[in-house]
Order: C-alpha cells, then structure tokens, then sequence
C-alpha cells in the first residue's frame, strides 16, 4: 500500500511561477489536508477538505488554492509564487477528519528563489 | 490561533531515562493527538486521547489530558536512541475536522 503519495519531491521555483504539487491517498479517506512547515516550527494548516467536492481555509491560505479532483487526490497550487512560501509541504488524510489518526506523505520540499 | 504550545522546546537526555513533553491549548477539545517526525519524513501518529479520557497507554507511551488546565503530557518511557526525533501535539478546531499542531518538541536520546 503505497499511502499518501505527494509529487514533486523537490522542486525549485523563480519568484512568480506557478505550480501546483499533487497528492494521492489510497485508503478511501474522506478528509484530506495540506499543511506546510518551515524551521523551527510546527505545521500550519493551509487548506482542509473534509470530504470531496468541499474544501476550507485553515491557517495560513493566502497565495493558495486547492482542488479536491475527487476522493483520492488534493492538490496545492501557487499562482504566483513568492519567497515566504519557501517550505516543506505535507499532504495528509483521515477517514474521520481531525477525529481520527492523519496519515501523512513525505513531505515536497519547495524552494522559491 | 487555536495551536497548542508545547514544552519544552528541546529536550535531551541519556538512554534509559524517561521523557517528558508537555502541550498547552487555548479551547475546548474533541480529541488530542500526539505525533511523532524523524528528522526529514513525514509525521506518525503515536496515540489519540479523547475529552472524556484522562489517560492512555501505548507499549512505552503516556499520554494525560487536563481538560480543566487545557493541557497533556506525553511520557516516553525507558527512551532509546530510536526515539531521538521531534512530537508535536494536535488538537481538533472546534466540530470543522481541522487538525491544528503545535511547535513540537524536538527530543533528542543520546546512546
């Protein structure tokens, strides 16, 4: 069982590109999230689906969108991106929401020059 | 912001010895759950504990809740060299099914 799949691993943008990173869960969940985290500290919630076709803000939305493609892909897309979103993302899902245990990707390390 | 805030920062400590993490939220709960990330990987669900719960246990684990102090700890037990590695604690947001996560706390178990 491959999990919570996240594409790309790494990549590297110039300040104003856009991109989207891909994430693929396997496990019928219905929740899925994207969360970004930079040194030192604790992951912040970028945007949150509970189920497909919904999505809500969290922590830190802004210069992002998501698009919840159906039950099992969540993907996280800037539009013109800056330095300050230079960070590791997590994607991550849940059968039950913040109910129940997340299960997290490795991780798409992104660099924005 | 409704993210915990957990104690201490750092933590070091020989193998055999016991660990000791705290976290602090700001309103009432669902659940909380403690999660565990190698330097570098994804997180790892370690143990959830519920409103109505004051104590869990998992193999070396301890997780407590003090609703009434807005509070956990989780104890790890006999640590190993294994478990050098950062813990957050997440809390759910209200009844939306969002996960918020604290700043972690970074453990370190020296052989």
């Amino acid at each position: 069982n491959a999990g919570v799949t996240q594409t790309p691993k790494f990549q590297v943008l110039k300040t104003g590109q856009s991109m989207t990173l891909q994430c693929a869960q396997d496990m019928n969940h219905n929740s899925m999230y994207w969360y970004r985290q930079d040194p030192g500290m604790g992951l912040r919630l970028i945007y949150y689906s509970a189920s497909e076709g919904t999505t809500d803000k969290g922590e830190v939305p802004n210069g992002y969108n998501v698009s919840r493609l159906n039950k099992r892909e969540f993907s996280l897309r800037l539009e013109s991106a800056a330095p300050s979103q230079t960070s590791v993302y997590f994607c991550a899902s849940s059968e039950v929401g913040g109910a129940g245990e997340l299960f997290f990707g490795e991780g798409s390390r992104l660099t924005v020059l | 912001s409704q993210q915990g805030e957990e104690d201490p920062q750092a933590l070091s400590i020989q193998e055999g010895e016991n660990a000791t993490m705290n976290c602090s939220y700001k309103t009432s709960i669902n659940n909380l759950q403690w999660y565990r990330q190698n330097s570098g990987r994804g997180l790892v669900h370690l143990i959830l504990i519920r409103s109505n719960e004051r104590e869990k246990h998992s193999g070396r684990l301890r997780v407590t809740l003090d609703t009434s102090k807005k509070s956990s700890s989780l104890l790890i037990t006999a640590s190993r060299a294994a478990d050098t590695a950062s813990y957050f604690c997440a809390t759910d947001y209200g009844n939306t099914g969002k996960l918020i996560f604290g700043q972690g706390t970074t453990l370190q178990v020296k052989p």
